[in-house]
């Protein structure tokens, strides 16, 4: 049974940079994408991006192109997600989520990481 | 404004059946299959239905879902407490992103 662990809370200014980690066990990690999904307070779901370990590259949202950077690490079964250029829209709970199709970055999402609360915050 | 619509609020007795609909357009729902995920308060959300109408494992029967052209629909029989939730769609887009539905929040009266 795959678990998903994510790195603590963070508090961060204005025009930062936050890296949130995502540490896979218990299942194969290389052939399952890892998404990330963020959610605003009191608000929806938000898809960020994704990526499969084994092909190594990214796929992101348009709305945060050029400001995510989302890599994983297979000899450590961690993924990473970066976000740049931090402003206080940015508060929100990020959560990874693997891929329910080996190889494919479409599908499901099944199971979720417990969340990441990340407050930009002057 | 979310790309896939829900409705904001629904509401049941226990017992009740209550649907939650889920409205997109071609290039998403028409093309792409839907998943529907529960969030309980306070919590990540948890996959509920798969690929339109397909229960992961551990999920009760009373929770369905189905699809029809560009629009999908989530169904709860015999509606209980513990079943007060956000509930929120997904589909892939033809241009490989993923579109969430805004949610729908649940209330068992």
């Amino acid at each position: 049974q795959v678990q998903l662990v994510q790195s603590g809370a963070e508090v961060k200014k204005p025009g930062s940079s936050v890296k949130v980690s995502c540490k896979a066990s218990g299942g194969t990690f290389s052939s399952y994408a890892i998404s990330w999904v963020r959610q605003a307070p009191g608000q929806g779901l938000e898809w960020m991006g994704g990526i499969i370990p084994i092909f190594g590259t990214a796929n992101y949202a348009q709305k945060f192109q050029g400001r995510v950077t989302i890599t994983a690490d297979e000899s450590t079964s961690t993924a990473y997600m970066e976000l740049s250029s931090l402003r206080s829209e940015d508060t929100a709970v990020y959560y990874c989520a693997r891929g329910g199709i080996a190889a494919r970055l479409v599908g499901w999402f099944d199971p979720w990481g417990q969340g990441t609360l990340v407050t930009v915050s002057s | 404004q979310s790309v896939l619509t829900q409705p904001p609020s629904a509401s049941g007795t226990p017992g009740q059946r209550v649907t939650i609909s889920c409205s997109g357009s071609s290039s998403n729902i028409g093309s792409n299959t839907v998943n529907w995920y529960q969030q309980l308060p306070g919590t990540a959300p948890k996959l509920l239905i798969y690929s339109n109408n397909q229960r992961p494992s551990g999920v009760p029967d009373r929770f369905s879902g189905s699809k029809s052209g560009t629009s999908a629909s989530l169904a709860i029989s015999g509606l209980q407490s513990e079943d007060e939730a956000d509930y929120y769609c997904a589909a892939w887009d033809d241009s490989l992103n993923v579109l969430f539905g805004g949610g729908t929040k649940l209330t068992v009266l």
